[in-house]
């Protein structure tokens, strides 16, 4: 079977650091991919971990541990633009992409 | 623009009424799926073609009928749908096996 877990809810300050972290089970797991919706937009991809360890791209990293089922997404230096969802979707062989609910990052002043 | 373009942006329509989705992707891209998203539920996976043929339908029921004419373009036929039908609905497409899927902007229906 597959399950999928991430916070609903995060909140933090502009400036700040954030984790947002997601657990997984899945059968024949491949990767974990994240994704970033704002508000009335389309999901857009964010990055991609197939091995252990963490992934930067800019004021934002993505971390994996395998033999956790473990990820997490970390924003640095957050800005008011980065208030959206955000979404892991473990990667199982070719099968599609399946997504949690999403976490929903508020940043505030 | 992403890629990845959906008409209508959004549509109402009655429960008796026919319409269609569209997507259109001009990336190359091999793979399209379509994806519903509801209010505080997951993105809920409905249907994928991979290479103009369809691989996947996550037993969604036979009111939505799907259409890949080409690599480019992704239908979606509505007929008789229910007030719980109401969503946004996201057509994406990826490179098969590719991880970094590209989203259109979607189409928000309310069924009335």
């Amino acid at each position: 079977g597959q399950s999928l877990e991430q916070p609903s809810e995060v909140t933090a300050v502009e400036g700040a650091i954030v984790q947002i972290n997601c657990t997984y089970q899945t059968s024949g797991f491949y990767g974990l991919s994240w994704y970033q919706q704002h508000d009335g937009g389309a999901p857009t991809f964010l990055s991609y971990n197939a091995l252990d360890g963490l992934e930067e791209t800019g004021r934002f990293s993505s971390f994996l541990s395998r033999s956790d089922s473990y990820g997490y997404l970390l924003l640095q230096e957050l800005q008011m633009k980065d208030s959206a969802s955000y979404f892991c979707a473990p990667g199982s062989g070719n099968t599609p992409l399946v997504f949690g609910k999403g976490t929903r990052l508020s940043v505030i002043a | 623009e992403t890629g990845v373009t959906q008409t209508p942006r959004h549509l109402v329509m009655g429960m008796t009424n026919k319409k269609s989705l569209k997507c259109e992707q001009h990336l190359g891209h091999n793979a399209m799926y379509w994806y519903k998203q509801s209010a505080k539920k997951p993105l809920e996976l409905m249907f994928v073609y991979s290479l103009e043929e369809r691989v996947e339908n996550n037993s969604v029921p036979s009111r939505f009928s799907p259409e890949c004419p080409n690599s480019s373009h992704l239908f979606l036929h509505l007929h008789t749908l229910q007030p719980e039908d109401s969503a946004l609905y996201l057509c994406a497409s990826s490179q098969e096996e590719e991880r970094d899927y590209t989203f259109g902007s979607g189409t928000r229906l309310t069924v009335v």
